[in-house]
């Protein structure tokens, strides 16, 4: 199946620093990722979507001045979270669109990345 | 606007035994619906989806869902829980290309 990878892991920074998300796919081309934000014991909260070769769309309520969003190639998208606060820490997980056989999308996903913001 | 419900936000069982885990689902037009699994620390991993046909789709380790257009339901059932089990397991409904709207997740605890 197709696989979809992020870095780092984990990463924990300090109030102020800016910190960056790489989420890669590794055995296929993916024109469009999604960019999800998870809080614990909560569901995925759909942050943007990047589409290669263009701006992102962001979902109502999230700042793109602040989640700089860039898919520079059809493998990569990269999200950097600026000037991060504390508040900002949470799970980071990244989905690539992939479409099944009779025309129909799914999304396969990354492992995610744990970010904690002292 | 579509939504999802998960109404169990965990669910104990024993090692062994059947379960079940509730979803329903809102929405005016047609749908496909998915069920994903999240273990410790990971992302969601696709466990199975309903696109179109039969509206009993299975996973291949154990677990099925029905489609159930009257009740709007999508309800994840497996016959015999084994430890491995043990997960957050996510609902999610698509009316189109790319958009995947999530329950809140149930959390199922296999216990020994």
């Amino acid at each position: 199946g197709a696989v979809v990878s992020q870095h780092p892991s984990r990463v924990i920074c300090k109030s102020g620093t800016s910190v960056k998300i790489e989420c890669r796919s590794l055995d296929f081309q993916a024109t469009t990722m999604f960019w999800y934000r998870q809080f614990p014991k909560q569901s995925l909260m759909l942050m943007a979507t990047s589409n290669e070769g263009s701006k992102a769309t962001y979902e109502q309520g999230v700042e793109k001045d602040k989640f700089l969003i860039n898919h520079a190639s059809l493998t990569l998208s990269t999200l950097t979270v600026t000037s991060a606060h504390p508040e900002d820490s949470s799970f980071y997980i990244c989905s690539a669109r992939v479409r099944l056989a009779g025309g129909v999308d799914t999304q396969y996903f990354g492992p995610g990345t744990r970010l904690t913001v002292l | 606007a579509q939504s999802v419900t998960q109404l169990d936000s965990q669910v104990p069982v024993f090692e062994e035994a059947p379960v079940e885990l509730r979803c329903n689902y809102s929405s005016s037009v047609s749908v496909y619906l998915f069920w994903y699994v999240q273990y410790p620390n990971q992302g969601l991993q696709l466990l199975l989806k309903y696109l179109s046909g039969s509206t009993l789709v299975k996973s291949i380790n154990g677990f099925e869902a029905e489609f159930n257009k009257s009740q709007t339901s999508f309800h994840l059932r497996k016959p015999s829980v084994h430890i491995s089990d043990t997960a957050e397991y996510f609902c999610a409904v698509s009316d189109r290309p790319g958009k995947l709207i999530f329950g809140q997740g149930t959390t199922l605890q296999v216990k020994p």
